[in-house]
């Protein structure tokens, strides 16, 4: 079955470590995304990419980094220096076509700071 | 600044009657808007995309209205059922390669 694949699920961190959440969809499509859900807002976004080996920042790219050297694969790296990781981390892909922009999701991984 | 805006109070509504969601936007002038379902712990769902264009889209009992003069969304569920008790988020293209921005969304509940 096509789809995008989340992991870990949950995911606990010590203050001042990094952590990869791994994103996979074999969707066969080009843009890929990820956001940040938190009780009571709306799902903002972190990083996205359009195409392999090129990625934007979203709205509140600080302390993450990501990369995109597959087309299936787009891992988000939560830095020490993101203030607050506490998060629903969700990943997302679509078509890169103009105006069709159904968003697929994965299930989402909670990380959760100690 | 830009803003979308659900109904953030809960929505509270009996098995069989149409239950009925708001999506307010400022400062956009969005080619298309999509509603979403997300149940707890998961991923949100794709439900229905309406263009500007369209004043309104349904599928099953859903039904969406589109009215770019007043920025507003409406979506409804008609005959609804405890099975559509969910949070259902609006979100808006922001660019034209899909790049969406998400309402916090309206948690819906239906009781038998």
């Amino acid at each position: 079955d096509g789809g995008i694949t989340q992991s870990p699920k949950y995911l606990f961190r010590k203050e001042g470590q990094n952590v990869t959440l791994s994103c996979e969809q074999n969707l066969n499509h080009d843009a890929m995304y990820w956001y940040r859900q938190d009780p009571g807002q709306g799902l903002r976004l972190i990083y996205y990419s359009q195409i392999v080996n090129d990625f934007q920042k979203g709205d509140i790219a600080e302390g993450y980094s990501v990369s995109r050297e597959k087309k299936e694969s787009f891992p988000l790296t939560v830095t020490s220096a993101q203030k607050n990781p506490t998060a629903f981390y969700l990943c997302a892909s679509s078509t890169r076509k103009p105006h069709t922009g159904e968003l697929f999701f994965g299930e989402g991984s909670r990380l959760t700071v100690l | 600044s830009q803003k979308i805006e659900q109904n953030s109070e809960a929505l509270n509504i009996q098995e069989g009657k149409t239950a009925t969601l708001t999506c307010n936007y400022t400062n956009y002038s969005p080619a298309y808007l999509q509603w979403y379902r997300q149940d707890p712990g998961r991923g949100p769902v794709f439900l229905l995309l309406i263009r500007e264009n369209e004043k309104e889209k349904r599928k099953e009992r859903l039904k969406v209205t589109f009215d770019t003069t007043l920025k507003q969304s409406l979506f409804h569920i008609t005959a609804s059922q405890p099975a559509d008790s969910a949070t259902y988020l609006c979100a808006l293209e922001t660019d034209s390669w899909g790049k969406l921005q998400f309402g916090a969304g309206t948690q819906v509940v239906v009781t038998p």
